[in-house]
């Protein structure tokens, strides 16, 4: 299968500042990729997808301005949880499908923990 | 109704034991289904994927749907402890996103 690779895979931060996670695609050019968000024991949660040059599309009820999504090549996304809240620590994972093919693979995922 | 149902367990069976897990799912336009595995801490790692009605089959595991039913199946042959994990029933149509089912914990006891 396809390879999706995220950075870092956990990260602490203090509260009020903003942290990146990255997406990349190792093995494909990723058109289109995929931001969820999963709390513990809970499924996936879609924030946004985002495409290759172009706005990410935000979910209801995802903030777009707390959630910056970047996808400026066919191989990188990024998302950056600005003025980060205890409530935003998570497990953040990004997906993309090669070929924009059904199939969607999933990156290992981002703990992120607020203090 | 959402639109995807799993039963959530947690599902516990012994050590070679034959697993059945499955969804109902509400959307006709739904036509490629993936079962997902994701063990804790990591990300879901695809284990089938099926266009339409039909079975496939991979090693130890069977994915089955049917469309008139609405109703998708993974059957785990010969389960061990290694497959003690979440597994998750998603699907599509097009290139919309994918919609998971809450998923189902198992766990196999040796």
């Amino acid at each position: 299968g396809a390879v999706v690779s995220q950075h870092p895979s956990w990260v602490i931060c203090k509260s009020g500042t903003s942290v990146k996670i990255e997406c990349r695609s190792l093995d494909f050019q990723a058109t289109t990729m995929f931001w969820y968000r999963q709390f513990p024991k809970q499924s996936l949660m879609l924030m946004a997808t985002s495409n290759e040059g172009s706005k990410a599309t935000y979910e209801q009820g995802v903030e777009k301005d707390k959630f910056l999504i970047n996808h400026a090549s066919l191989t990188l996304s990024t998302l950056t949880v600005t003025s980060a809240h205890p409530e935003d620590s998570s497990f953040y994972i990004c997906s993309s499908s090669p070929g924009g093919g059904p199939e969607q693979y999933f990156g290992p995922g981002t703990r992120l923990t607020v203090t | 109704q959402k639109e995807v149902e799993q039963d959530p367990g947690p599902l516990s069976v012994p050590e070679g034991a034959i697993v059945s897990l499955n969804c109902t799912y509400s959307n006709s336009a739904f036509q490629y289904f993936m079962w997902y595995r994701q063990y804790s801490r990591k990300g879901p790692e695809l284990l089938m994927y099926t266009y339409s009605s039909g079975n496939k089959e991979d090693g130890r595991f069977t994915a089955q749907v049917d469309k008139s039913s609405k109703y998708i199946s993974l059957f785990i042959r010969d389960s061990q402890p290694s497959d003690s994990a979440t597994y998750l029933c998603a699907t599509r149509s097009g290139n919309t996103p994918l919609v998971f089912g809450k998923g189902t914990r198992l766990s196999v006891i040796a």
